[in-house]
C-alpha cells in the first residue's frame, strides 16, 4: 500500500540552486495537491492540479512552478531557492472532483536551504 | 478572511481518558470538515470527516460533532492511548473542494 509517495526525504540546498521534488499517487486520484508546513504551523497549499492537465496557484505559490506529468505524476520546482524556502513539503492525492472526499498525505521532503 | 482556528494549542490526558479537541471555523459556506492526524516525521492522517448535513459521525475510537449553529466542529477520541500521541488538526472546504483551509493544530499528549 504505498499511497502517496515522495522523493526525496531530505535535502540541503544553496541559496540560488534549483531543485525538483517529486511525488507520485498509486490511487488513481484526479486531483494532487502541494504543500509546506514551517514549525509548529498548519499546511499551506503552494499549487494544485484539480485533474490532468490542469494546475493552479493555491495561498502561497511564488516561487514555485508545478507539473502534472500525467495523472500519477506532480512535481513541484523551486527555480532559484531563498532561506524562506526551508520547510517540509507535502504531496496529497485526492478524488475532490468527486465530491466529498479526504486528501491522503505523503510522509513529506524536509528541505533546508543555506 | 477565512480561517479555521482552535482554541488549544496543546492537551494533556490521562491515558485511558477521553480526549475532546476543538476546533472554530468561519465559513458558513464550508459544508465538508477533515480531522487528521499528525505524528512527529510524517504526513497528515486522515482519522473521520463530515459533512454539514450532519451533526455526529462515529468512527473506531473517535467521533466527530458539528455545531453549524457557533460554527464550531469537534474530534473525541474514547480512551485515550500512547499511540493517540500527536497534532491533530481540523480543515473545511471553505469555498472549494480543492482548497482546504487548515487550522493550526492542537498537539495532544498522553500522560501516563
Amino acid at each position: 500500500n504505498a499511497g502517496v509517495t515522495q522523493t526525496p526525504k531530505f535535502q540541503v540546498l544553496k541559496t540560488g540552486q534549483s531543485m525538483t521534488l517529486q511525488c507520485a499517487q498509486d490511487m488513481n486520484h484526479n486531483s494532487m495537491y502541494w504543500y509546506r508546513q514551517d514549525p509548529g504551523m498548519g499546511l499551506r497549499l503552494i499549487y494544485y492540479s484539480a485533474s490532468e492537465g490542469t494546475t493552479d496557484k493555491g495561498e502561497v505559490p511564488n516561487g514555485y512552478n508545478v507539473s502534472r506529468l500525467n495523472k500519477r505524476e506532480f512535481s513541484l520546482r523551486l527555480e532559484s531557492a531563498a532561506p524562506s524556502q526551508t520547510s517540509v513539503y507535502f504531496c496529497a492525492s485526492s478524488d475532490a472532483g468527486q465530491g466529498d472526499q479526504p486528501q491522503h498525505f505523503g510522509d513529506g521532503t524536509r528541505l533546508s536551504i543555506l | 478572511g477565512e480561517s479555521v482556528g482552535l482554541h488549544l494549542p496543546t492537551l494533556s490526558v490521562q491515558e485511558g481518558d477521553n480526549s475532546i479537541i476543538n476546533c472554530a471555523y468561519s465559513n458558513s459556506a464550508s459544508d465538508y470538515f477533515i480531522w487528521y492526524k499528525q505524528e512527529s516525521g510524517k504526513g497528515p492522517q486522515f482519522i473521520i470527516d463530515i459533512r454539514s448535513n450532519m451533526d455526529k459521525r462515529q468512527g473506531q475510537r473517535v467521533t466527530v460533532l458539528l455545531n453549524k449553529t457557533v460554527k464550531h466542529l469537534s474530534l473525541q477520541i474514547a480512551a485515550t492511548q500512547p499511540g493517540d500521541s500527536a497534532v491533530y488538526f481540523c480543515a473545511e472546504t471553505g469555498d472549494s473542494n480543492y482548497q482546504l483551509i487548515w487550522g493550526a493544530g492542537t498537539k495532544l499528549i498522553i500522560k501516563p
